[in-house]
């Protein structure tokens, strides 16, 4: 069975500080990456998405992959307490055409201390 | 990005009754759409995947002659939760895809049995 694990935190970082969340998979065949966020109450809301290894910047977000070592995270830098939510990690199998199911993570809480 | 919305974004029904949820893509055609149930504090749990025209594929022990989905279009899915019971109530939320295979959801609907 495919997993995702994550820290469930909470991870508690100052405002303006670089909050970075990790996840690893055990799928090796996994082919596609995605970081969302949830507020509470709230559904989630895709922020990165990332397929080959390597950095992906985009803002104050960047996601960070290493599939040797089945490995991705998410940096966030000058962190705001709007940033405070949970994030879930979930990865895609594309090796089998058709199977766009995700596999989650149970999310990572992160709180920004103003 | 692409949106999607779900309508009603809360009910509350009585234990026996039915209630249809509906999920559209506004912007985009879905391929694919994906119903998910979370309870408090838990993660997200897949419930089904839907392709247009074609039937619904369940994950394992969530049943299907209670949870009915319909996919008439690439545009419209909706999930109708029979005989309701107090058990059933939760956040159930949809998210739809395109071939990139990056799933964007909907804003949720919670529903209470009474």
């Amino acid at each position: 069975q495919k997993e995702v694990e994550q820290n469930s935190g909470p991870l508690s970082v100052p405002e303006g500080a670089i909050a970075s969340l990790n996840c690893t998979y055990s799928d090796r065949v996994s082919q596609s990456f995605f970081w969302y966020r949830q507020y509470s109450g709230k559904s989630p809301e895709l922020i990165m998405s990332i397929y080959s290894n390597g950095d992906k910047e985009d803002g104050r977000f960047t996601a960070q992959l290493n599939k040797a070592s089945q490995y991705v995270s998410l940096l966030i830098r000058d962190s705001q307490p709007s940033d405070s939510a949970t994030y879930l990690c979930a990865v895609n199998d594309r090796s089998n055409f058709g199977n766009e199911k995700l596999t989650f993570g149970t999310g990572t809480r992160l709180t920004i201390i103003p | 990005g692409a949106v999607v919305s779900q309508h009603p974004s809360w009910v509350i029904c009585k234990s026996g009754t039915s209630v249809k949820i509906e999920c559209r893509s506004l912007d985009f055609q879905a391929t694919t759409m994906f119903w998910y149930r979370q309870f408090p504090k838990q993660s997200l749990m897949l419930m089904a995947t839907s392709n247009e025209g074609s039937k619904a594929t369940y994950e394992q022990g969530v049943e299907k002659d209670k949870f009915l989905i319909n996919h008439a279009s690439l545009t419209l899915s909706t999930l109708t939760v029979t005989s309701a019971h107090p058990e059933d109530s939760s956040f159930y939320i949809c998210s739809a895809s395109v071939l990139a295979y990056e799933q964007y959801f909907g804003p949720g609907t919670r529903l209470t049995v009474t």
